[in-house]
């Protein structure tokens, strides 16, 4: 089954200690993002990543790193996490190329609730 | 003005009733346009793109204006299985980047029986 798959699901943590939210793709694509959603504010693109070993910043950063050493993995580091970061995420992949074209629909994660205390 | 701007509702609707939404963009080289769906605490889904001449599957109808640079969409016979809240969805072309995809705040929609 095609599928965008992230772990952990749910997670409460303390400030200040680093984790990781791991994703992973089945279907060969090229284009990898995270977004973090928020009441009111809507999904906002955090990075993304257009193929193996390359990243970009997307429009809120800050705070997060993230690693394409393999084309199926793109896992979210926070090196620091902060209450601010408290936020439901979410992993998505598409082929490269124009989003829109035909079949290159844009699949997401289940998500990953983060609480940070 | 916002990228992408939505109506947030929530748009309590009878069961039966037709609904429509819309969205208006603001960068007029926007290229491809979508609607996803979201159900409470799940990933936001494809539900439809949204081509020029307007496009229809099964009770759902989307439409574009590029004119007026908005984009609507309409579901006739609502079900109570209609209640999401529905994402807009447009893909912007940069010169130094691969195209870029902004997500409007979402509709809320509540199908009331």
């Amino acid at each position: 089954e095609a599928q965008v798959t992230q772990n952990p699901r749910y997670l409460i943590t303390v400030t200040g200690k680093k984790l990781t939210v791991t994703c992973s793709q089945n279907m060969n694509h090229e284009y990898m993002s995270w977004y973090r959603q928020d009441p009111g504010l809507g999904l906002r693109q955090i990075y993304y990543s257009m193929n193996v070993e390359v990243t970009d910043k997307g429009d809120v950063p800050e705070g997060y790193k993230v690693s394409r050493k393999e084309k199926r993995n793109f896992p979210l580091i926070l090196e620091s996490p902060s209450p601010n970061q408290t936020s439901l995420y979410f992993c998505a992949s598409r082929l490269r190329g124009l989003a829109g074209a035909a079949g290159n629909e844009q699949f997401f994660g289940p998500g990953t609730r983060l609480t940070v205390l | 003005r916002k990228e992408v701007e939505q109506d947030p509702g929530p748009f309590n609707v009878p069961e039966g009733a037709t609904v429509a939404f819309n969205c208006t963009y603001s960068n007029s080289a926007s290229q491809s346009f979508f609607w996803y769906r979201q159900d409470c605490r799940k990933e936001p889904k494809l539900l439809m793109s949204v081509y020029s001449s307007g496009n229809e599957d099964g009770r759902f109808t989307a439409q574009l204006n590029r004119a007026s640079q908005y984009i609507s969409l309409l579901i006739r016979d609502s079900k109570l299985s209609d209640s999401a809240t529905y994402l807009c969805v447009v893909n912007m072309a940069f010169m130094n980047r691969d195209d870029k995809i902004i997500f409007g705040k979402g509709t809320r929609l509540h199908i009331l029986p």
